[in-house]
């Protein structure tokens, strides 16, 4: 599976919109993008996942750019209970089925 | 519904004892997934159930590690002669079937060893 970079944390208002960066320039056409976060002292909590076209769900909104090498998990208004650890994770279609996680970013809300 | 649980949720051990962990899936979920979370870092995978058959065990660290499925349902995770180093979160995770689908992640076991 390809390999993803993210900043290794963020600070985000209350009440704002929370957008985290990843880079995977080396994702392959048949590789998605999976956005997991694990809340403190909790298991990891799917967020939501795409191909290429931009996907929206009850939870965020995930953009994938064009040339699919770097995508952003939107948090559209960012509350407190979203302070959390996100991981970007890219995956194929194949028999790997393991979820191999980074460091992802330790997201911070602001009161 | 019910999601995944895993027993107990915290252990505490002497080094070189022995310890097992339970995994109880969603129902229905045929496949199992086992991964350890050290602090500070990403969880690791460790071991892929699908139904009672284990279809990767890449990720076991070595052979005092070793997890059984016997039923299909609840997952047992067994560590031998444990060492301070396997102290950790250890997750379970379950998904419907195979490959993309979501996982679902159980809050985990706290393993302390001493």
């Amino acid at each position: 599976d390809a390999k993803t970079t993210q900043p290794t944390s963020m600070d985000c208002a209350e009440g704002r919109a929370a957008n985290l960066p990843c880079n995977h320039s080396t994702i392959s056409g048949n590789e998605y993008v999976y956005w997991y976060r694990q809340i403190h002292s909790q298991g990891p909590q799917y967020i939501i996942h795409g191909l290429k076209n931009n996907e929206t769900n009850e939870m965020a909104s995930l953009i994938i750019t064009e040339d699919r090498k770097s995508s952003t998990l939107i948090l559209p208004h960012a509350t407190l209970r979203d302070t959390a650890v996100y991981y970007c994770i890219v995956r194929g279609p194949g028999r790997d089925d393991k979820i191999i996680f980074g460091k992802g970013t330790r997201l911070h809300i602001l009161p | 519904g019910a999601g995944v649980s895993q027993t107990p949720s915290n252990k505490v051990t002497e080094k070189g004892k022995y310890v097992e962990l339970r995994c109880d899936p969603i129902s229905g979920h045929t496949a199992l997934y086992w991964y350890r979370q050290s602090l500070g870092q990403g969880p690791e995978f460790l071991i892929y159930f699908q139904g009672t058959g284990a279809a990767d065990d890449s990720g076991l660290p070595n052979d005092r590690f070793f997890a059984v499925r016997p039923e299909g349902s609840v997952s047992t995770l067994k560590i031998q002669r444990t060492e301070r180093g396997d102290s950790a979160v250890y997750l379970c995770a379950s998904s419907p079937n195979r490959g993309r689908e979501t996982q679902y992640f159980g809050p985990g076991t706290r393993l302390l060893v001493l």
